[in-house]
């Protein structure tokens, strides 16, 4: 089972800043097979991001994620107030599905 | 748009079962595979159980193989999650997901499960 670890846990920011987010793999993931949810409190997880960089649909382009092998990054150039809340990353392989542990983005 | 609409949570005694079901509307339910993923109070997200969009194939968690199982119902759009031997650990907001990408692209609001004696 391929392990997700998410860094850093807690981003302190403010609105107008940028925020880079982290997912490292245990094994390589297949650039296709990775995606960036956030979650606000008391909400259902959203997806932002597929295959790596893809945006969702009506997602803004602030949002935008790279990397490929074990290293993942969701990066938000210019963090807006409905952003904060808590990201994830989420790997598909082997007919398993795992997420990372999530990072907290909150208003510094 | 796409709609999904869980009930079936509430408070179970452990070693009892429970039966969740997932309304879909707002596209051809069919023809994609659905999910099952859960988040326990405070903690993160984890993935559950999937079947494909005829229901022939299913995979589980480790957690929950053997005590859990996916269907569905393409006559009636409704996705099924059955639980038994639940436990403390099972407790969770059990939601239901459309898989586009392999991903989540969209999400039902969740239904709460609490197991407790």
């Amino acid at each position: 089972e391929i392990v997700l670890t998410q860094s850093p846990g807690t981003l302190s920011l403010s609105p107008g800043e940028r925020a880079t987010l982290s997912c490292r793999a245990s094994q390589s993931v297949s650039s296709n097979y990775l995606a960036w949810y956030h979650q606000k409190p008391g909400q259902a997880p959203r997806l932002l991001i597929y295959a790596a960089s893809s945006r969702a649909t009506g997602i803004p382009d602030r949002f935008s994620g790279s990397g490929s092998g074990t290293d993942f990054t969701l990066t938000i150039s210019r963090l807006e107030p409905e952003d904060f809340a808590v990201y994830y990353c989420q790997q598909y392989g082997s007919s398993l599905w795992t997420f990372g542990q999530g990072t907290k983005v909150e208003i510094k | 748009q796409v709609q999904l609409v869980e009930s079936g949570g509430g408070v179970v005694q452990p070693g009892r079962s429970l039966r969740l079901s997932c309304a879909a509307s707002g596209f051809t339910f069919s023809s994609y595979s659905m999910h099952w993923v859960r988040q326990a109070p405070g903690k993160g997200l984890e993935w559950v159980a999937v079947i494909t969009y005829d229901g022939s194939n299913r995979d589980y968690a480790d957690s929950v193989k053997g005590r859990f199982t996916i269907s569905r119902d393409n006559s009636k759009n409704t996705l099924y999650l059955q639980m038994n031997s639940l436990s403390a650990e099972d407790t969770a907001v059990y939601y239901c997901a459309k898989e586009e990408f392999a991903c989540f692209a969209s999400w039902g609001q969740g239904t709460l499960v609490t197991v407790s004696s």
